[in-house]
Parts: C-alpha cells; structure tokens; sequence
C-alpha cells in the first residue's frame, strides 16, 4: 500500500535538542496529521493541519503544512526523554476519509 | 485516553485458525477503520465502516473481513491464518474529526 516518505528514519539526540522531522508525498492532501507512539500503545494525536501553509503549535510541538499539500514539517524544541518514541505523519483527503501513513521517525533521546 | 477500546489486547493462536478482533468507538463517533501495522510495513489501512456499512477498502485480503453493528462497535475477523498475519492491529474512530486509535490487538500466529 501507499506510504508517504518520512525522514529521517531514525534520530538520536541530547536531551534540550531540538528535532525537526518531515514528511513528502506525491499526492496531495487536505489534512495533515502527526502522531506519537509508544511501545505496546496506539497513536496518540498530536496536532492536526487542515490549511496548506498552516502553522500550528502544541507545546513544545510545531507543525506545518506544506504550502504546495504534499508535505508537512514537525519540529520539537528542547528535546526531553519522555518525547522518545515513533513519530508518524499521516495524511487524508478528505472528511472522514482513510488515513495513508508515514514510514516512521524514530526518536531517542540520550541524557 | 483516546475512548476508543480494543479486546483482546493479546491473541495468540495457531495457523489455519479464525479470530475476532473487536473494537468499541469514541462516544459520537460513526466511522471505524481498521489498521495493520507490522514490522517491515508501517500502519496500513484496511477497511473503514461508516455507521454500519462498508465504506471503504484499503489492502485488506480476502481471508479478512469486518463489520460494524447497530451499536457502532465493529468487529474483524481473520480466518485461515498464516504466519505473516502476525502483527499488531488498531481500530480508529472518526468523523469530522482526526482520526483516534484503540491500543491495538497485537496477534501472534504460532
């Protein structure tokens, strides 16, 4: 099936780093999402992006929807170890419609 | 919390055998999708329910099938199981809004 192309793949950083990750497709989406996941746990919604150029905010946590609808960018500013885990984008085309993920980045964070 | 509840949390059984994964949506919420995420594939959609009925079809085999009933839970069931169905699977809930997932059934054929 479709995945859209996530990089990196893997991140292994000091604790008060920031992150940047992101994610391209070569189809366009109206929504974009990221996700969070822990082992032995489902996603968890971290911020959604419904407007190409959006910029939105969750803490610590900032997003952006690519002006062009086929990528998004995530970045997380001074890294802590309870933001280890994998990192998923996802994108979907319309209202309540499925959602085609990310590859997956991988965070660790070392002390 | 997403609200969206999945049973059981681990299912373990043997080739040739038939399971049924259940899941229960977040209050509200009309539409279910069903996901396979293994190792080597990511998070692959499968099928979406829409307030009972099949809304759309993702990469789902034809041993797979799924429903969703009167009280909006749905269940998938797999029959005829092989090695490589072990994975984990999630159920999403949706509707206007982003999609939010149950903890997953993590399957293990033996």
């Amino acid at each position: 099936g479709q995945q859209l192309n996530q990089s990196p793949q893997s991140m292994f950083i000091q604790e008060g780093e920031d992150v940047s990750m992101n994610c391209t497709s070569s189809s366009i989406f109206n929504t974009w999402l990221w996700y969070k996941q822990d082992p032995g746990e489902g996603p968890v919604l971290l911020i959604a992006l419904y407007k190409a150029g959006e910029l939105t905010s969750n803490g610590r946590l900032t997003a952006q929807f690519g002006i062009t609808r086929k990528d998004s960018f995530l970045n997380i500013s001074a890294s802590i170890p309870s933001d280890v885990g994998i990192y998923f984008c996802a994108g979907h085309t319309g209202t309540a419609s499925k959602l085609t993920f990310g590859t997956g980045t991988r965070l660790q964070v070392t002390l | 919390d997403s609200g969206v509840t999945q049973t059981p949390k681990h299912l373990i059984t043997a080739t040739g055998q038939r399971v049924t994964l259940r899941c229960s949506p977040r209050s509200g919420d009309l539409s279910v999708y069903w996901y396979q995420q293994s190792l080597d594939q990511g998070l692959q959609f499968l099928i979406q329910y829409y307030n009972g009925e099949e809304r759309a079809k993702g990469n789902i085999l034809e041993r797979f099938s799924a429903q969703q009933f009167p009280d909006l839970h749905s269940e998938l069931n797999l029959s005829s199981l092989e090695l490589g169905d072990s994975a984990l699977y999630f159920c999403a809930s949706g509707g206007n809004q982003p999609q939010h997932f149950g903890d997953g059934t993590r399957l293990s054929i033996l």
